[in-house]
């Protein structure tokens, strides 16, 4: 069965300062995907990274970075000096088994950033 | 930029009324999921469709749920009657490619619908 888990529920920092959202995963398939998701209060969520299971490669886009670890199943999310626009609910997301397609969720970590 | 397009954007409704949900997904995006969001959670998987074709609906409550996607493009989901634990978000999203390829692609939200149900 896939299963993510968001332990943070809410989290809130002061403008400039870094913040890391936590996902942990469960699955039993050898090929996965995750992906993280922000979803700002109008609704829309909005695709931020997609990792397959084969690349532990970290990534850094901007200020935003993704620290995947397969020996813990963790892919974690850090924002480096966090700004207020970053203020959203971020989910994080596992693939179906391969050619299904469909995503499971986490339940979501809402960061408010605080000017 | 290309978008997936969801109307209407908010619906209120009585309960044991019919709601209809419409989804115009990204141009030439051969799949498109419904997932339902309930306050305070992640979205879970309504149905999927390959082209016109259901890939997915385990999970849609088909005594009171509906969907089609009769040209291939764009979808409509359907509630009737609305009960009040209906009261969600709808979202719709469209990826690339067939459900049989071997990757997974990504999937782009659109907009939602956000149901009431009175």
């Amino acid at each position: 069965a896939q299963k993510v888990t968001q332990a943070q529920t809410e989290i809130s920092v002061v403008e400039k300062e870094d913040v890391t959202l936590d996902c942990v995963y469960e699955t039993r398939d050898t090929t996965y995907y995750l992906f993280w998701y922000k979803q700002p209060p109008s609704g829309e969520l909005v695709f931020l990274i997609r990792r397959n299971s084969f690349d532990e490669q970290n990534e850094i886009s901007g200020r935003y970075s993704w620290n995947f670890q397969k020996s813990t199943s963790s892919f974690n999310f850090t924002i480096t000096a966090s700004q207020v626009v970053d203020s959203a609910v971020y989910f994080c997301a596992l693939s179906g088994k391969a050619g299904a397609n469909n995503l499971f969720f986490g339940t979501g970590t809402r960061l408010t950033v605080i000017p | 930029e290309a978008e997936v397009a969801q109307s209407p954007r908010y619906k209120i409704t009585e309960k044991s009324q019919a709601v209809a949900f419409w989804c115009d997904p990204i141009s030439g995006h051969a799949t498109l999921y419904w997932y339902r969001q309930i306050l305070g959670q992640g979205p879970e998987l309504l149905v999927q469709f390959q082209d016109e074709s259901v890939v997915d609906d385990s999970q849609l409550p088909k005594d009171r749920f509906s969907a089609e996607r009769l040209k291939g493009v764009d979808s409509t989901l359907k509630i009737q009657p609305a009960e009040l634990g209906d009261s969600a978000m709808y979202l719709c999203a469209s990826s690339p490619t067939g459900a049989q390829s071997l990757n997974t692609d990504t999937q782009y939200f659109g907009p939602g619908t956000r149901l009431t149900v009175l």
